[in-house]
């Protein structure tokens, strides 16, 4: 199936360090999400972006929404041990069928 | 809000069993769910958009009369494997939203394991 490139496919990075990661697609999207998914579990919502070039923040993370409408990326500030898990992007192509494609995910170690 | 739940979160059966699995919009209704198959390391592949009063809509190479499923209520779908093989061992993972661009919520996954 098609799937949206994201990356970096793993990081490992010190606590406090800022962290950045990017999903692009040939395709334009209406509406990109980003999720985070923990062992075991099901993805859980961080951040919902509905417009091009939107801009929102949920606490330590900032994802924006690309003006081409083609690409989003996620920062996470001074990450903390907890933030250690799976981040996935997810495009969403109409508002009306509410289909999603998923990156391949960035699965993110935080050393303490 | 938007609680989705997933029912059972693990089963372990022998080949050429059916095993069905719940997902519950625990505190909104759903006219559409989704369900999704996750192999190890890798991302989620959605398998069927689940329409409430209607047949689900199967995405290409999904089988189904493999994979059956109903969604008899606005908060209530279910995914059925119908005679399971160990190549269905998966997770599967299923997802729910109130409609439109309005994000989706996940149900937090069953692992089968088939013997």
């Amino acid at each position: 199936g098609q799937q949206l490139n994201q990356s970096p496919q793993s990081m490992f990075i010190q606590e406090g360090e800022d962290v950045s990661m990017n999903c692009t697609s040939s395709s334009i999207f209406n509406t990109w999400l980003w999720y985070k998914q923990e062992p075991g579990e099901g993805p859980v919502l961080l951040i919902a972006l509905y417009k091009a070039g939107e801009l929102t923040s949920n606490g330590r993370l900032t994802a924006q929404f690309g003006i081409t409408r083609k690409d989003s990326f996620l920062n996470i500030s001074a990450s903390i041990p907890s933030d250690v898990g799976i981040y996935f992007c997810a495009g969403s192509f109409s508002s009306n069928t509410g289909k999603l494609i998923f990156g391949q995910g960035t699965t993110l170690q935080v050393k303490p | 809000g938007a609680v989705v739940s997933q029912h059972p979160s693990r089963v372990i059966c022998k080949s050429g069993t059916s095993v069905k699995i719940e997902c519950r919009s625990l505190d909104f209704q759903a006219t559409t769910m989704f369900w999704y198959r996750q192999f190890p390391k890798q991302s989620l592949m959605l398998m069927a958009t689940s329409n409430e009063g209607s047949k689900a809509t199967y995405e290409q190479g999904v089988e189904k009369d493999k994979f059956l499923i109903n969604h008899a209520s606005l908060t209530l779908s279910t995914l059925t494997v119908t005679s399971a093989h160990p190549e269905d061992s998966s997770f599967y993972i299923c997802s729910a939203g109130t409609g439109g661009d309005q994000p989706q919520h996940f149900g937090d996954g069953t692992r089968l394991s088939i013997l």
